[in-house]
């Protein structure tokens, strides 16, 4: 079954550094999106991206947070200068129109997540 | 106002027995899609089942169903014949209108025990 890789799975990181999650999308998915769940909280939206563009963000996307997709097949999300409270599972995701379930659901298939560990 | 409700934080459930995970809602768009997915103890995101506001029967997917009671704004998943391995934590979350974004609830953590 296709999936949506996610690399590192775990960072630790100092405060100040700046951080780059990667993500491989499953290959015909059109929309991608990062997510972040600091521990023991619920999911947040970071920000979603489509035709090369960002579609939406989250007020928690400032402009230390930057998203790229350098070629056909990575996404990857930017943390300029790391935070504590940038501590966090971060889950990349992808979707297709009408890829499962019902037609125009659009589910999104999560990444295994990678986890950020700012010192 | 929440958009996404789980009051329960924790449930417990005996093996082979069915169980029903709460999730109510709140969206003035009259079209969105809701969710579940299934978090277990290693992390990743899985999807469970998928309700549309205009789909007029109740979805299912295989020992999940979701009742989806729109007049009240609620979309519990219920799971039959729990197995040892449906131990996890559990989200609803939708998605309104034609955003792109999920917007989840707490989630509650089922235990399912022999």
């Amino acid at each position: 079954e296709p999936e949506v890789t996610q690399t590192p799975s775990h960072q630790v990181t100092q405060m100040g550094q700046e951080v780059i999650l990667r993500c491989v999308p499953i290959s015909n998915h059109l929309y991608f999106y990062w997510y972040r769940q600091i521990l023991g909280q619920k999911v947040e939206f970071l920000v979603s991206f489509y035709n090369n563009e960002i579609s939406e963000k989250s007020e928690i996307f400032d402009d230390q947070f930057s998203v790229e997709r350098p070629d056909g097949s990575n996404f990857t999300l930017k943390i300029r200068s790391t935070k504590l409270e940038d501590s966090a599972m971060y889950f990349c995701a992808s979707s297709g129109p009408g890829v499962a379930g019902r037609s125009g659901a659009n589910v999104l298939t999560f990444g295994a997540g990678s986890r950020l560990t700012v010192l | 106002a929440q958009k996404i409700t789980q009051t329960q934080p924790g449930m417990f459930v005996q093996e082979k027995e069915a169980v029903t995970l709460d999730c109510t809602y709140d969206t003035s768009d009259p079209s969105y899609g809701l969710f579940w997915y299934k978090q277990p103890s290693s992390g990743e995101m899985i999807f469970l089942i998928y309700q549309g506001s205009y789909d007029q029967q109740n979805a299912t997917e295989g020992r999940y169903s979701l009742n989806f009671q729109k007049a009240r704004k609620s979309a519990n998943l219920v799971i039959s014949a729990s197995q040892l391995g449906d131990s996890a934590m559990y989200f609803c979350a939708m998605r309104e209108g034609i955003t792109d974004k999920l917007i989840f609830g707490t989630g509650t953590r089922l235990q399912v025990f022999p």
